[in-house]
């Protein structure tokens, strides 16, 4: 059973256009997300988080955004340059109730010179 | 602050054999975990400590997987009489562990079964 899922295996932008990668969660308990993005041969690096208590949070080129009530979170980056081709991973915890993280399966981002 | 730090990057074994991996956490970090990923999915959570205590265990998690901390520092994942489904790539991220927060992950340790 998915809780987090990304329905878009990969995603390909035009450099310096905004790229929108977008995550849907089925689990009401979760209260906090994150962004974490992949190189090859590397682990996961954090990007960026979001609290449940918040609808957006911005970070230099990166804004996630949070919608509740959908149960989707996305994240913007803009402009989109070549050293954000990466896989990015949106993950979910349920805070002080279980703060275990979950990931989704993860979008590859190309980003087209 | 050096990372997190795993051994071995690479591991191949035979199928039926037991394999050991190590995790270095950041120091200081209270919380340390362990996650698989296999190709095209995303980081599956395995089981997690805080200090020397495991928390929880995954129940997708066989009884041949077993995970310790002995002292609240380095942690070892073992698998006993691995079958060609363990390949994965097996990560290990630590936090400071003052409540929900971002994981800083090692580089993996790549497990093939032959």
């Amino acid at each position: 059973d998915q809780q987090v899922k990304q329905n878009s295996p990969s995603l390909s932008v035009q450099e310096g256009r905004i790229s929108i990668l977008n995550c849907d969660y089925t689990n009401s308990m979760f209260d906090y997300f994150l962004w974490y993005k992949k190189y090859p041969a590397e682990g996961p690096t954090f990007l960026i988080s979001i609290s449940s208590i918040k609808d957006k949070n911005e970070d230099g080129r990166f804004t996630v955004f949070l919608n509740k009530s959908a149960k989707h979170l996305s994240l913007h980056i803009v402009p989109s340059q070549p050293g954000d081709s990466a896989v990015y991973f949106c993950a979910a915890s349920g805070g002080e109730r279980d703060d275990k993280i979950i990931f989704g399966k993860g979008t590859r981002l190309h980003i087209l010179p | 602050d050096t990372g997190v730090s795993q051994d071995p990057r690479h591991k191949i074994t035979k199928r039926g054999q037991n394999v050991t991996f190590r995790c270095d956490p950041i120091s200081e970090h209270n919380r340390l975990y362990w996650y698989r990923q296999t190709l095209g999915q995303g980081p599956e959570f395995l089981t997690y400590f805080q200090n020397e205590a495991q928390l929880e265990k995954s129940r997708l998690l066989s009884d041949r997987f077993s995970a310790e901390r002995p002292k609240g520092s380095f942690s070892t994942l073992e698998i006993q009489r691995t079958e060609q489904g363990d390949s994965a790539m097996y990560l290990c991220a630590s936090s400071p562990g003052t409540g929900v927060e971002k994981l800083f992950f090692g580089s993996g340790t790549q497990l093939s079964v032959l």
